[in-house]
């Protein structure tokens, strides 16, 4: 099993441009979610899926927009990217029954906008 | 608002003593708290967790301590290795009111000597 994959792992953008993050997981997990972590900030969730063609906003989703679309695929799209996007993104997936609702990471996607 | 807060930043312990990280939180809807691990360019991984039932979690050389009416936890490393110099993330949730969402401290990074 991979667990959970992001494509790409690293990118430059210029401000104004438009990009999609994937996420794929094999683990047959219903709930999915988009971070960012930046310094002395922790993770902060962007938006999240509790199933296959439903998300819902986190605490952070000003500038993103997702889609679930199959089960295993979780989208972040950035509109128009900003230097306050400057960040490492990281997917993860959980079980609906699991016990502490551990979440499962991705590698991370490092994002510079200039 | 910062309802997870890890007050310190770093720390550094000698090889074979033990390491203590704390987390304070603020909701008291939080039930069930979780610890995670994360390496450089790597994605968190899930190291312990403890349900708000309990006082106390034990697997292996890492314990997790909670203290309800303090609304504090910490993670205990005994004895701290080379290899468990990371960052070290404090999570927490509420089913009631927040289903399976996290929500994360800032982190500490932990830096054992040899």
């Amino acid at each position: 099993n991979a667990g959970v994959t992001q494509t790409p792992k690293f990118r430059v953008l210029k401000t104004g441009q438009s990009m999609t993050l994937l996420c794929a997981q094999d683990m047959n997990h219903e709930y999915m979610y988009w971070y960012r972590q930046d310094p002395g900030m922790g993770l902060r969730l962007i938006h999240y899926s509790v199933g296959e063609g439903t998300t819902a906003k986190g605490e952070v989703p000003d500038g993103y927009n997702v889609s679930r679309l199959k089960k295993q695929n979780f989208l972040l799209g950035l509109e128009s990217a900003a230097p306050s996007q400057t960040s490492v993104y990281f997917c993860a997936s959980s079980y609906r029954r699991s016990s502490y609702n551990e979440q499962f990471f991705g590698p991370g996607t490092r994002l510079t906008v200039l | 608002d910062q309802q997870v807060k890890q007050n310190s930043p770093s720390l550094s312990v000698q090889e074979g003593r033990i390491s203590i990280l704390n987390c304070d939180y603020t909701n008291s809807m939080f039930d069930y708290f979780l610890w995670y691990k994360k390496y450089p360019a790597e994605g968190p991984t899930f190291l312990i967790s403890i349900s708000s039932i309990k006082d106390k979690n034990e697997d292996g050389r890492f314990t997790v301590f909670l203290n309800k009416s303090a609304k504090h936890l910490s993670l205990h490393i005994v004895p701290s290795q080379p290899g468990d110099s990371a960052v070290y993330f404090c999570a927490a949730s509420a089913r009631e009111t927040s289903g399976s969402r996290l929500t994360f401290g800032e982190g500490t990074q932990l830096t054992v000597n040899p």
